[in-house]
């Protein structure tokens, strides 16, 4: 079984801060994707990285794919409240169709 | 318009009922998934339909059977529920089944609570 590890596994900082949240895993995976989830509602996807060393940046946040393809980060830069929620990474392996998700990180930012 | 609705958003019942949930998508997506989210946030996925085929059948109990009479439809009918199936069901389409790397839409998710 594959697992994704987050961490924190919750966070809370003040608005204006950085933060920056990690999916490791000892598996190797073909792509990586990070979704945001806000309560009642269903995951939406942000970005996914497919080539190891990837960095994609979305408006204040950065997603790195680790070079060997095992693990990401998520970076958000002068956080607001707007970015709270749940951040879940997911990844995929070659060949498997399914997507594994990680153990999330719950993100509130305090006006 | 909604791309991906559930029906119910909140299903309470008593242990030992069968219940469904309803799921369409209006995005015209060949690929239709089932998860399931605990309450400490963790989804997992149950089974994945593509073009109304059965692809992806995780280690579900088979008190769990989902039905897909068309593209555009996954319904998941549950038996004899149990305390342990509280939880959130989510539905998901992606335009292709492609390694999961294709974006995947979700559904508001159903909230199931089994007295």
């Amino acid at each position: 079984t594959q697992l994704l590890e987050q961490s924190p596994q919750f966070l809370s900082i003040q608005e204006g801060e950085n933060l920056t949240v990690y999916c490791n895993s000892s598996s190797v995976f073909s792509s990586l994707q990070w979704y945001r989830q806000e309560p009642g509602e269903g995951p939406v996807l942000l970005v996914t990285v497919v080539t190891g060393g990837e960095v994609k940046k979305l408006k204040r946040l950065t997603f790195q794919f680790g070079d060997a393809r095992k693990d990401s980060s998520l970076h958000i830069t002068a956080a607001q409240p707007g970015d709270t929620g749940l951040y879940l990474c997911a990844g995929t392996n070659f060949g498997n169709e399914k997507l594994t998700f990680g153990t999330g990180t719950r993100l509130t930012i305090i006006p | 318009d909604t791309a991906v609705s559930q029906t119910p958003k909140y299903l309470v019942t008593q242990m030992g009922n069968d219940k469904s949930i309803k799921c369409e998508q209006n995005l015209g997506h060949d690929t239709m998934y089932w998860y399931k989210q605990d309450s400490k946030k963790f989804l997992k996925i149950m089974f994945s339909y593509n073009n109304k085929e059965l692809i992806i059948n995780e280690t579900v109990p088979n008190r769990f059977s989902p039905k897909s009479p068309d593209k555009a439809h996954l319904n998941l009918h549950i038996n004899s529920l149990e305390l342990g199936d509280s939880a959130v069901y989510f539905c998901a389409s992606s335009r292709r089944l492609a390694g999961g790397a294709d974006t995947q839409y979700f559904g508001p998710g159903t909230r199931l609570t089994v007295l």
